[in-house]
């Protein structure tokens, strides 16, 4: 069964920083990986996601992820922070079980953006 | 195009009451799952159900339950309710075909209260 760690509940950056957002999964099989932000009082929306390929993953809003196989990351990046940035983050990992494929979440990192 | 709607928002309930929360899917989407996010916690997968049926599930009791409707709305039913089911209730959909690396669209969830 697969499984996602992020690694620190929550991540303080000042406006303008670098933000990095920690993700290490665990799976028997290639990996489907997403990541999820949640704004406050919403559902989440995806910001991006990795199937095969290229295994640099550019999202929404600036984001991008890095697959690295050797090191079963995903993390998180974007070079400069917005204030509009502070959010729940969450990593995802989708395997097949039975007849549907099912994700797992993480914990969620909390992103906080300091003026 | 609407997305996901989810009823009611919030929700109070007693501790061995019933309670049924309803979705409407994307247009189009003919998947649908639902995840119990507890606070602090990522989404933990329920079950998911396509054309009417489940096709899968995550470590729920029996008391959770769920049915789709022909046109794809859904509804989540937990019996007997524990104050541990205090919980956001989230609703997500699926295009039609959706496998591991498609993108799950996510209502805004129902916030349920057990008291």
């Amino acid at each position: 069964a697969q499984s996602v760690t992020q690694l620190g509940s929550h991540v303080s950056v000042s406006e303008g920083a670098l933000v990095l957002l920690r993700c290490n999964y665990s799976s028997s099989v290639p990996p489907y990986l997403f990541w999820y932000v949640q704004y406050p009082n919403q559902g989440l929306q995806l910001l991006l996601k990795y199937t095969t390929g290229a295994t640099l993953v550019k999202g929404i809003n600036g984001f991008e992820a890095e697959f690295k196989k050797s090191e079963t990351s995903f993390h998180l990046t974007k070079p400069s922070a917005h204030m509009s940035d502070a959010a729940e983050y969450f990593c995802a990992v989708s395997d097949r079980s039975g007849g549907s494929y099912i994700p797992t979440f993480g914990r969620g990192t909390s992103l906080i953006v300091h003026p | 195009e609407t997305g996901v709607t989810q009823s009611p928002t919030h929700l109070i309930k007693t501790r061995g009451q019933q309670v049924t929360l309803r979705c409407s899917s994307q247009s189009g989407h003919n998947t649908v799952s639902w995840y119990q996010q507890a606070l602090g916690q990522g989404p933990q997968f329920i079950f998911q159900y396509y054309r009417e049926e489940e096709n899968g599930r995550g470590n729920f009791p029996p008391r959770f339950s769920g049915l789709q409707f022909p046109n794809y709305s859904s509804e989540l039913n937990v019996n007997a309710l524990e104050l541990d089911d205090s919980a956001l209730y989230l609703c997500a959909s699926t295009i039609p075909g959706g496998g591991a690396y498609n993108e799950q669209f996510f209502g805004p969830g129902t916030r349920l209260t057990v008291l």
